[in-house]
């Protein structure tokens, strides 16, 4: 089995700060995704990450995908308390269609 | 569009009694997953099957656990009996082919289950 190591495991921060999230693996990926996933709801895909040292943005999150696609990061820039959630990150070990799950960063953005 | 749906939301239920859950979901998508969440052990997976056939259980706990998916538009969890233990929020996805690729898993909203 495959380990996906996210931290931190917990963050509360103030909105308006910047914060990083981590996911680390000795394993390779072929990909590897982040979800958030909100209370009482399931996961959501946010980003799919391909190609070893890709940066992906999506307006306030830039995700960055290691150069030997072990390790993965998730910087928000400016929180706003709607970025409160579970945040995951998933890998695709390209052996049949399974994504492994890491243990998730909860963070908290008070305002 | 409907996404993938879950029932029930939640099922509060005494330890050995058999449980069911109940999944459906998105049409057109040819993979279906169970996963289980805890605050201990994360999302797991428990088993995920492709056009209706399962393709990979080694995540199901124990004979306890069976899943079915008999048509491409409902699949079941069962549990008998249950446990204390099996205590978790139980959630489907489903992915369309090129989810393979992506890796994009659509999620239900989960069905929380509380074994007393």
């Amino acid at each position: 089995t495959q380990l996906l190591e996210q931290s931190p495991q917990f963050l509360s921060i103030q909105e308006g700060e910047n914060l990083t999230v981590y996911c680390n693996s000795s394993s390779v990926f072929s990909s590897l995704q982040w979800y958030r996933q909100e209370p009482g709801e399931g996961p959501v895909l946010l980003v799919t990450v391909v190609t070893g040292g890709e940066v992906k943005k999506l307006k306030r999150l830039t995700f960055q995908f290691g150069d030997a696609r072990k390790d993965s990061s998730l910087h928000i820039t400016a929180a706003q308390t709607g970025d409160t959630g579970l945040y995951l990150c998933a890998g695709d070990n390209n052996a049949g269609n399974m994504l492994t799950f890491g243990g998730g960063t909860r963070l908290m953005v008070k305002p | 569009d409907a996404g993938v749906i879950q029932s029930p939301r939640h099922e509060v239920t005494e330890m050995g009694q058999e449980v069911t859950l109940r999944c459906k979901p998105i049409s057109g998508h040819d993979y279906l997953f169970w996963y289980r969440q805890t605050m201990m052990r994360g999302l797991e997976l428990l088993i995920y099957f492709n056009n209706n056939v399962p393709i990979d259980d080694s995540g199901m706990p124990e004979d306890r656990f069976s899943a079915k998916m008999p048509n491409a538009s409902f699949s079941t969890l069962k549990i008998q009996p249950s446990e204390p233990r099996d205590s978790a929020v139980y959630f489907c996805a489903s992915s369309p082919p090129e989810g393979a690729v992506t890796g994009e898993l659509f999620f239900g909203e989960g069905s929380r289950l509380t074994v007393l």
